[in-house]
């Protein structure tokens, strides 16, 4: 069956630091990714997302680029802050009406 | 615009006690979610309404149940609370044809 499986948290890095969160998929079809981002007391919230193979999204410095070779979307940015500290999930869509996301990452980044 | 609802924030429930958590969206979006987010498991799906009148089980639905009262709102109810149902519960929405779910805030609910 589909599934995401993405790195175990938490991970701590100082501001200004290099930022990747692995995530790698298994699923039938061509499926859609995402990342979703989650702040503290809040819903989660779409991050960027790719539609097809080689696709990158990018949003608010961050960016994933889908890599049907190697089944993987991981998440990365150059140089993070504070307010980045959140929890990050990973998750695919086949065009059903369901979505799969993985455990979620949680970041915590120090000033 | 709101987006996505839902009450009550906080409720705290002892064992054998009901209650309804309630989700309404106005994006005019035609499938609704429920999930529950426990630490370490990510968001497992309980029920979701891929439109108006009709609702399906997800992956944890027992003890649960929904309906989808109209195209805005969506509800879940817990006939006979158990400390297991003590979790954050997140309702989301989608429009037809596209991938993106909006959520709304959660309630935390805590079973004793």
């Amino acid at each position: 069956g589909n599934s995401v499986t993405q790195m175990e948290g938490p991970v701590t890095l100082s501001e200004e630091a290099f930022l990747t969160i692995n995530c790698t998929y298994t699923a039938t079809g061509y499926p859609s990714l995402f990342w979703y981002v989650q702040y503290p007391g809040e819903g989660l919230q779409l991050l960027l997302k790719a539609t097809k193979a080689d696709d990158k999204g990018s949003n608010k410095g961050f960016e994933a680029t889908y890599r049907k070779e190697t089944t993987s979307f991981h998440l990365e940015k150059g140089s993070v802050q504070v307010s980045d500290s959140a929890v990050y999930f990973c998750a695919l869509d086949t065009g059903g009406f369901k979505t799969i996301f993985g455990a979620g990452t949680r970041l915590f980044v120090k000033a | 615009n709101a987006g996505v609802t839902q009450t009550p924030k906080f409720q705290v429930l002892k064992t054998g006690q009901s209650m309804t958590l309630q989700c309404a969206q106005d994006m005019n979006h035609n499938s609704m979610y429920w999930y529950r987010q426990d630490p370490g498991m990510g968001l497992r799906l309980i029920y979701y309404s891929a439109s108006e009148g009709t609702t399906d089980k997800g992956e944890v639905p027992n003890g649960y149940n929904v309906s989808r009262l109209n195209k805005r709102e969506f509800s879940l109810r817990l006939e006979s609370a158990a400390p297991s149902q003590t979790s954050v519960y997140f309702c989301a929405a989608r429009l037809a044809g596209g991938p993106e779910q909006f959520f709304g805030p959660g309630t935390r609910l805590t079973v004793l």
